[in-house]
């Protein structure tokens, strides 16, 4: 059925290291993946997004990755600060549509001083 | 603010009441959706409209559920015969296009 799975589930690096989040989905139809920031007691924020036919984006410190054939994408934060401490959310957009967004269960990034 | 709105932000119910939330969505997008989210996961699609029209919902969702977006504006999610497994927060997203934007969500406790 539809997936989209996350690793890790907790990552915990000192700041000014890069982290990286892993995500697979199973519908090969899939064509938007955004990703989503989440502080405590907040809701979702849309930080980034990818569509199928780019293989990377940037946007300052943070870019996100696109390997169709394998289903792949990642997100990767550089030069972290204790600000982006937060629960990060990947999805895919299934069935080849834009509306029904299908989340990870969410990597919980801790970046200690 | 000119984000997505909901109402209320929390909601204590007993078991087997009836419950509304209200969203309003940013004010020019047409597509308008409903989340649930449990403690430790991500959101789980519910429900989608684009204007008015109600043009998908999840299998996950029970006959206890309904959802209707009257004039192509706010909607609202209601939820009859609570249960205790219908704790969560409620979120809902709008979008012009492609990105969707969340609202705060409605934390809902059935006691």
């Amino acid at each position: 059925g539809e997936n989209v799975e996350q690793h890790p589930s907790t990552l915990s690096v000192q700041e000014g290291d890069s982290a990286v989040i892993k995500c697979t989905y199973s519908d090969s139809a899939s064509n938007y993946f955004p990703w989503y920031k989440q502080e405590l007691g907040k809701r979702p924020q849309l930080i980034i997004d990818i569509r199928s036919n780019v293989g990377e984006k940037k946007d300052q410190r943070i870019a996100v990755t696109l390997n169709k054939t394998a289903k792949h994408f990642s997100l990767h934060i550089t030069e972290t600060q204790p600000e982006d401490s937060a629960v990060y959310f990947c999805a895919a957009c299934i069935s080849g549509g834009y509306n029904k967004l299908i989340f990870g269960a969410g990597t919980r990034l801790a970046v200690h001083p | 603010d000119t984000g997505v709105s909901q109402d209320p932000r929390h909601k204590i119910t007993k078991r087997g009441q009836n419950v509304t939330f209200r969203c309003d969505p940013i004010s020019e997008h047409n597509r308008l959706y409903w989340y649930r989210q449990t403690l430790g996961q991500g959101p789980e699609f519910l429900t989608y409209f684009q204007n008015e029209a109600q043009l998908e919902k999840s299998r996950l969702l029970s006959d206890r559920f309904s959802a209707e977006r009257p004039k192509g504006s706010f909607s609202t999610l209601e939820i009859q015969r609570t249960e205790q497994g219908d704790s969560a927060m409620y979120l809902c997203a709008s979008s012009f296009e492609v990105e969707q934007f969340f609202g705060p969500g409605t934390r809902l406790t059935v006691l």
